[in-house]
């Protein structure tokens, strides 16, 4: 079946610590996305890739960076420079170009201890 | 940039009955794609309808339609005949067309809607 996977379904972190969260997609899709969901705030973009080995910075970028070495995978990495990263993170993919129907994956919700 | 506000963070409807959800969004282009994504407890986000800027008619997928109203820049969402299963969170969103746009959504806050027995 294609799809859009993501791991852990939960994932506890302690302050201070770098955490990756995976994203994987047999969909085929050149453009990937992460979206980071806060209670009443819908989905926030952090950030986005078109095409492999190319990424740019969403609107919530700050403390976040990630990597786009191969076509099914966009890993996100929260780092220690992210002041509040407790919150539901959502990656999604799309073809290039129309009307860019966006699927997305089951998400992982992220805990500071 | 552009904004999308959903001003009802919560509907309650009965089973079988009609409910409407408001979106407006504010923009300066004028192609552009609108977008109704679910969201139920599972947390899945499933798109349920679409609807380009450039089309007059409103899209319709079953139960579910649209009131696209260019000119007001407002995109409401009607849920017929609703079903137990359509208890979920509805979120607005937006994209603007051609290649600039990267594909990116702005999404509303959300409306939270409840179907009672």
């Amino acid at each position: 079946d294609g799809g859009i996977t993501q791991s852990p379904k939960y994932l506890f972190r302690k302050e201070g610590q770098n955490v990756t969260l995976s994203c994987e997609q047999n969909l085929n899709h050149d453009a990937m996305y992460w979206y980071r969901q806060d209670p009443g705030q819908g989905l926030r973009l952090i950030y986005y890739s078109q095409i492999v080995n190319d990424f740019q910075k969403g609107d919530i970028a700050e403390g976040y960076s990630v990597s786009r070495e191969k076509k099914e995978s966009f890993p996100l990495t929260v780092t220690s420079a992210q002041k509040n990263p407790t919150a539901f993170y959502l990656c999604a993919s799309s073809t290039r170009g129309g009307s860019n129907e966006q699927f997305f994956g089951p998400g992982t919700r992220l805990t500071v201890l | 940039a552009q904004t999308v506000t959903q001003s009802q963070p919560e509907m309650s409807v009965q089973e079988a009955e009609t409910v409407t959800l408001s979106c407006t969004y504010d923009t300066s282009e004028n192609n552009y794609y609108l977008f109704w994504y679910k969201q139920p407890p599972s947390r899945q986000m499933i798109l349920v309808i679409r609807q380009e800027a450039y089309k007059q008619q409103n899209a319709t997928e079953n139960r579910f339609s649209v009131n696209f109203q260019k000119a007001a820049k407002s995109f409401s969402l009607k849920i017929s005949d609703s079903q137990l299963g359509d208890t979920a969170m509805y979120f607005c969103a937006f994209m603007k067309h051609g290649p600039d746009s990267w594909g990116k959504l702005q999404f509303g806050a959300g409306t939270q809607v409840v179907v009672t027995p």
